[in-house]
């Protein structure tokens, strides 16, 4: 067990819709980072939060966004879901931004769009 | 551009048997991080190591080592004593933003181990 909780563990839903995924960081850790892993794209980083603050972006679509909260944990929205969204969407965090540390994954988040 | 690639898509070794799976990377960083991660059918994502690049002496966790090659820019892991548990899909990723505001994770495309009996 890692310590970073991911919620759901599986969503099925269908296209056109929206989705939040939720995941709650390891304790005392203030970095969390949004990954996609699906067959055609690999595992991909989204983006990342420190502390509140967006810190970097990298393959996010404009219909996703996120954002984490003062209690640190971190909402994924994706939105006007399209049938290659589906995906596992992992949730991962660490202690501190720059230098580096390690990041420790969530169970992950199994999106099925139909 | 950063990349991390695996070359080896699948392999296979007889349990108590030890492997090696290759990692290659790019960079221009001088000092980065770089690590191996196991992901069991279970699709956890679990730590196995890691290496920091200014650091030559090779990291070691109990059965799993790594030959870090810096010059060569060849990261592979070692598995000694393979256990059927082994089996799972192994991706070597890297953080090359040392310093930077961001410490995300490149991952190469993964090796699918296969532990046999």
């Amino acid at each position: 067990d890692s310590g970073v909780t991911q919620t759901p563990k599986h969503l099925i839903t269908a296209t056109g819709q929206r989705v939040t995924l939720r995941c709650s960081p390891r304790s005392g850790d203030l970095s969390v980072y949004w990954y996609q892993q699906s067959l055609d794209q690999g595992l991909q980083f989204l983006i990342q939060y420190y502390n509140g603050e967006e810190r970097a972006k990298g393959n996010i679509l404009e219909r996703f966004s996120a954002q984490q909260f003062p209690d640190l944990h971190s909402e994924l929205n994706l939105s006007s879901l399209e049938l290659g969204d589906s995906a596992l969407y992992f949730c991962a965090s660490s202690a501190r931004q720059g230098g580096t540390d390690t990041q420790y994954f969530g169970p992950g988040t199994r999106l099925t769009v139909l | 551009a950063q990349t991390v690639t695996q070359s080896q898509p699948e392999m296979s070794v007889q349990e108590a048997e030890t492997v090696t799976l290759s990692c290659t990377y790019d960079t221009s960083e001088s000092n980065y991080y770089l690590f191996w991660y196991k992901q069991p059918p279970s699709r956890q994502m679990i730590l196995v190591i890691r290496q920091e690049a200014y650091k030559q002496q090779n990291a070691t966790e109990n059965r799993f080592s790594v030959n870090f090659q810096k010059a060569a820019k060849s990261f592979s892991l070692k598995i000694s004593d393979s256990q059927l548990g082994d089996t799972a899909m192994y991706f070597c990723a890297g953080d090359m933003n040392y310093g930077g505001a961001t410490n995300k994770l490149i991952f190469g495309t993964g090796t699918l181990l296969a532990v046999q009996p």
